[in-house]
This record gives structure tokens, sequence and C-alpha cells, in this order.
């Protein structure tokens, strides 16, 4: 039981590369999501998916896009990178859904993403 | 709208010091409360939670929060803290009239010295 897994732990880009950002779980959690963490800022939701086949915004969506692929994976995608965007991201899942009210959230280990 | 505030950004500590970080949010309704500890360059780990029942919750390395429903507050403490606590820890709320919406604090940053 690996719990939420995510790759690559780091990388570096150029901006204006794109990349994509991966996330998965095996806990068969309905809710997953994605935050971005900064210094001094604390976690910001990006994006969320609520089940399999949904997605919405979170806080801070500007410049990137999700993709709820199944039910154990959720990927974040960076089209344009730019330096702004240089953070650590965390992603996390959940039971909420499906009748399971609780929100307790499960994080992954981060990925640390500079744009230079 | 729902938020979750840290007075304190650092928490600076001698090790076998007591230690309390505060945490208040601003509904009072139904809620779900949760303390996340993330060690330097790791993941946030879930070191308690009150869903309902006692208002005093024990978490994991000897951590405790005591849920007070009149101040809306969810203060965690710990009474010997050892240099192995040195992390950033994060309150963070689950309000049920939001949908259980999680919200997180800013975080306290807590450096234990020897």
């Amino acid at each position: 039981n690996a719990g939420v897994t995510q790759t690559p732990k780091f990388q570096v880009l150029k901006t204006g590369q794109s990349m994509t950002l991966q996330c998965a779980q095996d806990m068969n959690h309905n809710s997953m999501y994605w935050y971005r963490q900064d210094p001094g800022m604390g976690l910001r939701l990006i994006y969320y998916s609520a089940s399999e086949g949904t997605t919405d915004k979170g806080e801070v969506p500007n410049g990137y896009n999700v993709s709820r692929l199944n039910k154990r994976e959720f990927s974040l995608r960076l089209e344009s990178a730019a330096p702004s965007q240089t953070s650590v991201y965390f992603c996390a899942s959940s039971p909420l859904g499906g009748g399971q009210a609780i929100n307790e959230q499960f994080f992954g280990p981060g990925t640390r993403l500079t744009v230079l | 709208a729902q938020s979750v505030t840290q007075l304190d950004s650092q928490v600076p500590v001698f090790e076998e010091a007591p230690v309390e970080l505060r945490c208040n949010y601003s509904s009072s309704v139904s809620v779900y409360l949760f303390w996340y500890v993330q060690y330097p360059n790791q993941g946030l780990q879930l070191l308690l939670k009150y869903l309902s029942g006692s208002t005093l919750v024990k978490g994991i390395n000897g951590f405790e929060a005591e849920f007070n429903k009149s101040q809306t507050s969810f203060h965690l403490r710990k009474p010997s803290v050892h240099i192995s606590d040195t992390a950033e820890y994060f309150c963070a709320v689950s309000f049920k009239a939001a949908g259980n919406k999680l919200t997180f604090g800013g975080g306290t940053r807590v450096l234990v010295k020897p």
C-alpha cells in the first residue's frame, strides 16, 4: 500500500516549456487535489476532483490544467511554464464523496519545480 | 468565507520544554478539525484529528489538541518537545456547511533548540 505517489520528485524547466506532474493513489479514494506550497503562503489549492470524470478550480488555477484519468490518477499540466510557477507541488487524496463526509486528506511526497 | 488562522508563524522552543501552537477558525458551525506536520523536504502527515466526541484528542508522537467550540479554537500541545519535532505544523478545518471543503492555516514553523 504505497498511499499517494508523485512523479517526478524534482524538475527544472525553462520558461515556456510544458510538463505534466503525475499523481496516483491506491486507497480507492473518491477525491483528489493539487496544491502548491510557497514560502510564507501555506498551501494553496490549484484544482480538485470530487470524483472520477469531474474537476473544479481551486484558489489559484491560472496557468494549470488537470485530468482525472481514472479513479486512481490525477495529473497536473503546465502548458507554458513561468518563473512564478516555481514551487513545491503536492497531490492529496481523500475518501470524501460517495456517502463519505470526512475530508481527511492524505498527501504525496511532493514535486519540487524550478522554472528558469 | 471560512478561514483558519494560525497566530504564530514561528515558535522557537528549547528541547524538553512544552509547546502550544494556536489555531482559530472562523465559523462555529459543524466542523472537522485536523493537525498536519511537515518535516523538512517531506509531504504532510496527519498528526491528529477531531471528528466528534471527546474534545481532547491525542495524536502521534505525544501531541494532543483540544477542541473549544465556544472559542472556535483547536490548539495543539506537547508537554516536552524533542529535536526531532522541528517541523512545520498546519491546522486544517473542514467546514460541513461548505461541502466539507478543507481550509488550511498558514502554518507554524517550530524550531527546537538543544
